[in-house]
């Protein structure tokens, strides 16, 4: 199994492009989420989703889309890039919400790096 | 919903010294709480959690340790090695719950 997968690795923007960090699990897991990170403010959860068809906003939703069409894929969109949403970016995902046992622990992705100027 | 605090937020310790670091959370319904370690440029991984119904967990050189009660719970980890470098996160989460609450992480460093 490749885990959780997300593409690309690193990316540069201008003000006001849009994009799509992609984001692929092949452990047939239910959950999956979006998180950013910041230094000296740890992980933040932008959008989740429960299952295929199904999403819904976390901490920090505004500037991102989501949608969940396969239990596979979950990409995070950037409509309109903005340089506060310069961050390292993860995919999440488990077996059930949250990862509340040592058998649905929350597997992340290896992080897709954002500079927007 | 869910807060989780952390400290320190970084913290320094000699080779062989022992490391704990510590995290509140506020809500009394949670009821895991799983321990994430980030290697430099890597991603976070679990390495150890606890239930509600447990006191005190050890695996190898890390033990954590949860007190319901005050709604505090620490990582411990003895005979530090410079491989133990890293940023940890702690979590929380309670019943019902869609996501994991993060705090807002500790940066071990060992020095040889």
């Amino acid at each position: 199994n490749a885990g959780v997968t997300q593409t690309p690795k690193f990316q540069v923007l201008k003000t006001g492009q849009s994009m799509t960090l992609q984001c692929a699990q092949d452990m047939n897991h239910e959950y999956m989420s979006w998180y950013r990170q910041d230094p000296g403010m740890g992980l933040r959860l932008i959008h989740y989703s429960v299952g295929a068809g199904i999403t819904d906003q976390g901490e920090v939703p505004n500037g991102y889309n989501v949608s969940r069409s396969t239990t596979e894929d979950f990409p995070l969109r950037l409509l309109s890039a903005a340089p506060s949403q310069t961050s390292v970016y993860f995919c999440a995902s488990s077996s059930l919400p949250g990862g509340r046992g040592q058998e649905d622990t929350q597997y992340f992705g290896p992080g897709t790096r954002l500079t927007v100027l | 919903g869910e807060n989780v605090e952390q400290h320190p937020s970084t913290l320094s310790v000699q080779e062989g010294d022992s490391a704990v670091i510590k995290c509140t959370y506020s809500d009394s319904a949670s009821n895991y709480f799983p321990w994430y370690k980030q290697e430099l440029g890597k991603r976070p991984q679990l390495i150890i959690d606890i239930r509600s119904n447990v006191g005190e967990k050890k695996d190898q050189r890390i033990a954590v340790t949860l007190n319901k009660t005050a709604k505090h719970f620490s990582l411990h980890i003895t005979e530090t090695q410079p491989e133990d470098s890293a940023v940890y996160f702690c979590a929380a989460s309670y019943p019902g719950a869609n996501n994991l609450f993060f705090g807002t992480g500790t940066r071990l460093t060992v020095i040889p």
